[in-house]
Order: structure tokens, then sequence, then C-alpha cells
């Protein structure tokens, strides 16, 4: 149990085009979703924490409205990266709760800007 | 000071041997505390988590918890050449539940 799917697994894009990442609970629902980015050999950063049918919470240093997340569903959430650009290259990870503490990890996502 | 602090490593131990993690960290108000591994280009993995003082045991793996001197651990018995991996130190400070992450520690079993 507590599977969490994203799609697509890699993206290659040019600079300036938008990327729309998936993330899907799939077999249960997910109150609360999170986006975190990791760059190579550091830890994780939370972007974000994506609740259904509301606005997401961005952390600070997080540009809103460059990544911008819907959840629309309890077991959907996406991630979009408009006017990507080569910095914001790097592995992008969802996680997902039931409720509870614990976080389920997608399998994340390796974006690369060219 | 980080929030969550972990020695980076490597770690190496030798095969069969207990592997040992450590993590502090700096808010007396964190709640529950997770290790998670994570294999080279890959998502984390729960390993598992812990709530109170003490130690919790699953299976080749032992959480110990110490509120009182802001440190947890991960022990591995029995370390594989499959444990090795970064393992994530994570800390919920009750906000959310979202969860502050160490940067990790590499550990290195060698057959």
């Amino acid at each position: 149990g507590a599977v969490v799917s994203q799609h697509p697994s890699w993206v290659i894009c040019k600079s300036g085009t938008s990327v729309k990442i998936e993330c899907r609970s799939l077999d249960f629902q997910a109150t609360t979703m999170f986006w975190y980015r990791q760059f190579p050999k550091q830890s994780l950063m939370l972007m974000a924490t994506s609740n259904e049918g509301s606005k997401a919470t961005y952390e600070q240093g997080v540009e809103k409205d460059k990544f911008l997340i819907n959840h629309a569903s309890l077991t959907l959430s996406t991630l979009t990266v408009t006017s990507a650009h080569p910095e914001d290259s790097s592995f992008y990870i969802c996680s997902a709760t039931t409720g509870k503490e614990t976080q389920y990890f997608g399998p994340g996502t390796r974006l690369l800007v060219l | 000071q980080k929030e969550v602090e972990q020695n980076s490593g490597p770690l190496s131990v030798p095969e069969g041997a207990i592997a040992s993690l450590n993590c502090t960290y700096s808010d007396r108000g964190s709640q529950s505390f997770f290790w998670y591994r994570q294999y080279s280009g890959k998502s984390p993995e729960l390993i598992m988590f812990i709530y109170s003082n003490g130690d919790k045991e699953d299976g080749r793996f032992t959480a110990q918890l110490n509120k009182a001197s802001q440190y947890v651990s991960l022990l591995i018995r029995d370390s594989q050449p499959s444990d090795s991996a970064t393992y994530l130190c994570a800390v919920n400070k009750g906000e959310g539940n979202k969860l502050v992450f160490g940067a990790g520690t590499i550990l290195r079993v060698k057959s």
C-alpha cells in the first residue's frame, strides 16, 4: 500500500518552455501532497505543500508564479515549471500523506532544461 | 545551526557489522522522526519512524530517540552491501506535517 507515482520520470526541454509533472497516489487518498527539489549531492528541499481543493503553500524563496501547483483531486497533484531555464534542471520529487504524518514518496522526475 | 544535522560520511562498515547512523535536531518541539533510505538516482523510501523516547525495532533496523539530547539514531544490524545508500533523517516539527530533512549520511557496506 501507499504507492505514489510520478509522470514523466524524465523530461528534457528547451529553455523557455513549460513542463508539467504529475503526482498520483495510486492506492490511497492523499489529503496533502508535498513537492521537493533535489540538486546533485544535496538533500531534499521542500518547495510547497499542496492540499486538495486549496491553494498551495510555498516555502520561502520559491516563486509561486514559476512553479504552479494544482491539487485537483485527492489522488492527483501537478507541478508546472513555467518558462523553464537551465538552473531549473533538478530532480523533482513529490510525496503524499494520508492525513497522518508519514510521507510516501514518488519515484521522482528528472528535469533537464537545455 | 542547521535544523537537522547528519554526518555526511561516507560511513564504511564491513558486511555483517552494525552500522550506526546519527542525527541531531535543533527544535525541541519536534514531534516525530523519520529515517529514509535513498539509493543513488532514486527517491527516498521510508525505513521507519519513531515518536517516543527509547528504541523501536523493525527487522534489522532499530531507531533510537532521545528527546532530552535532541538526538535520533538508526542502527542497522548485519549490514549488507545492498544497504549501501544515503540515509536521510527527517523531523516533523508539527507544522502541518512538513518534514525537515538532514543532508544525509552515505553508508557503504563492503563485502
